[in-house]
């Protein structure tokens, strides 16, 4: 079975601060992404990365960077993280972007800014 | 972009009942996938389906995509299948999947 982890399932921080969220899948897949989640609102896709060092904006990528410097590692990063960045932060991957395979979704990260 | 909009939003059912989840899309995909959320937030990918029919056990998912919508169908529901179900959806240009907004099923004992 395809096995997607993230760092931490909940995560407090202050305004300003650096936050680095990992996801890390066991699979090799090529294609890696990060989305909010918000009630009401969905899904929605920040960044997503096709192969090692190679990264796309999504729908909101505002406040947002991310990292691929190994295949199975995707990390999202909160340059100065803010009340608005509250959220629900789920990592997913795939073997072929776009196409034929599944998505497959860590449990999520709870992270809220103070 | 390509919008999904699902229906109903909100779904209470008693354990036994069956029910039906639909999903509408504005374009032409070529890849429609279906997912469940448990109460603790973990997405499961339920279908991969992007035309036909398939069936796993209690649940099954039909797309027509001629007609630009895709209906989940759940027999002889149990408290387990609560949680928000989630249509998503790319389009033929191979863009990222975009997801509905969610029907929130409950299954009460």
């Amino acid at each position: 079975d395809v096995k997607v982890t993230q760092s931490s399932r909940y995560l407090v921080k202050r305004t300003g601060e650096k936050v680095f969220l990992e996801c890390v899948q066991d699979m090799d897949h090529e294609n890696m992404f990060w989305y909010r989640q918000d009630p009401g609102l969905g899904l929605r896709l920040i960044y997503f990365s096709y192969d090692v060092k190679m990264k796309e904006k999504g729908d909101i990528p505002e406040g947002y960077s991310v990292s691929r410097e190994k295949k199975e590692r995707f990390s999202l990063i909160l340059e100065s993280a803010s009340t608005n960045q509250t959220s629900m932060y789920l990592c997913a991957s795939s073997s072929t972007y776009g196409t034929q395979e599944t998505q497959y979704f860590g449990p999520g990260t709870r992270l809220l800014v103070l | 972009g390509i919008q999904v909009e699902q229906s109903p939003p909100d779904l209470i059912l008693q354990e036994g009942a069956n029910s039906t989840l639909r999903c509408n899309f504005s374009d032409s995909v070529n890849n429609l996938q279906w997912f469940h959320q448990n109460p603790w937030g973990q997405l499961i990918n339920l279908f991969y389906i992007p035309s036909g029919t398939k069936q796993n056990g209690r649940l099954s998912a039909t797309t027509v995509a001629t007609e630009r919508y895709s209906l989940l169908y759940i027999s002889s529901s149990q408290t387990t299948d609560s949680g928000v179900y989630f249509c998503a959806v790319a389009g033929t240009s191979g863009s990222r999947l975009t997801f509905g907004e969610g029907t929130q099923l409950t299954v009460n004992p």
